[in-house]
């Protein structure tokens, strides 16, 4: 069975700090999809940056940037340079297929916190 | 704009009382899902949809109905809520490409 990770239920960053937040997947499919999502207080979803399984180079959009460890079974997203805006619950996220069919495997979620 | 539309934002209702969750989305998607919610359990999929009337169920399905009459719409029925049903839900859509994946706002659900 499909599986997501997140170890990390709080964590607490410096503004203007780099931090990274831990994923883990469990899948025996070939091809996949992994995204991150970014849920601020007011509930919606955001959806911030996704890796193909075949994916040679890690994905970056702006300050996110995800450390896919294939061997590892992991994608730790990165985000750079941290501001008080960042503060959210963020959700791992998988989907068979490399990702297209809309199927998403979630995990808990950690929940970030900004420090000024 | 592309976006994905739930009504209603908010709902309480009685247990035992139909309900239905309307989504609808305008970027002619061929996939559509039903997640919910729930503090400490993330998101977990009740019902996807590939297409028009093809749906499959995911992780919690009991409880709830779907339907798939039209590309754009993916209504979420529940017969007869339950207070275990109380909950955030979400509507999403997405195409071919993965990075297409768009959530609605959300519908928060309370059966008393």
């Amino acid at each position: 069975a499909q599986k997501i990770t997140q170890t990390q239920p709080g964590m607490f960053v410096q503004e203007k700090e780099a931090v990274t937040l831990d994923c883990t997947y469990d899948t025996s499919d070939q091809s996949y999809g992994l995204f991150w999502y970014k849920q601020p207080s007011s509930g919606e979803m955001i959806f911030l940056i996704y890796q193909g399984s075949y994916d040679e180079q890690n994905a970056t959009e702006g300050r996110y940037s995800l450390n896919f460890q294939k061997a590892r079974k992991s994608a730790n997203l990165v985000i750079s340079a941290s501001q008080l805006g960042d503060s959210a619950m963020y959700f791992c996220a998988m989907s068979p297929e490399g990702g297209s069919q809309g199927n998403l495997i979630f995990g808990k979620g950690t929940k970030l916190s900004v420090k000024p | 704009e592309a976006q994905v539309t739930q009504n209603p934002r908010y709902l309480i209702t009685v247990t035992g009382k139909k309900l239905t969750v309307t989504c609808s989305q305008n970027m002619n998607h061929e996939y559509m899902s039903w997640y919910r919610q729930d503090p400490g359990l993330g998101l977990r999929q009740i019902y996807y949809s590939m297409n028009v009337e093809v749906t499959d169920k995911g992780d919690v399905p009991e409880g709830y109905k779907v339907s798939r009459k039209e590309k754009r719409n993916f209504p979420l029925i529940l017969e007869s809520p339950s207070p275990n049903q109380t909950s955030l839900y979400f509507c999403a859509s997405s195409s071919l490409d993965p990075r297409e994946q768009y959530f609605g706002p959300g519908t928060r659900l309370t059966v008393t």
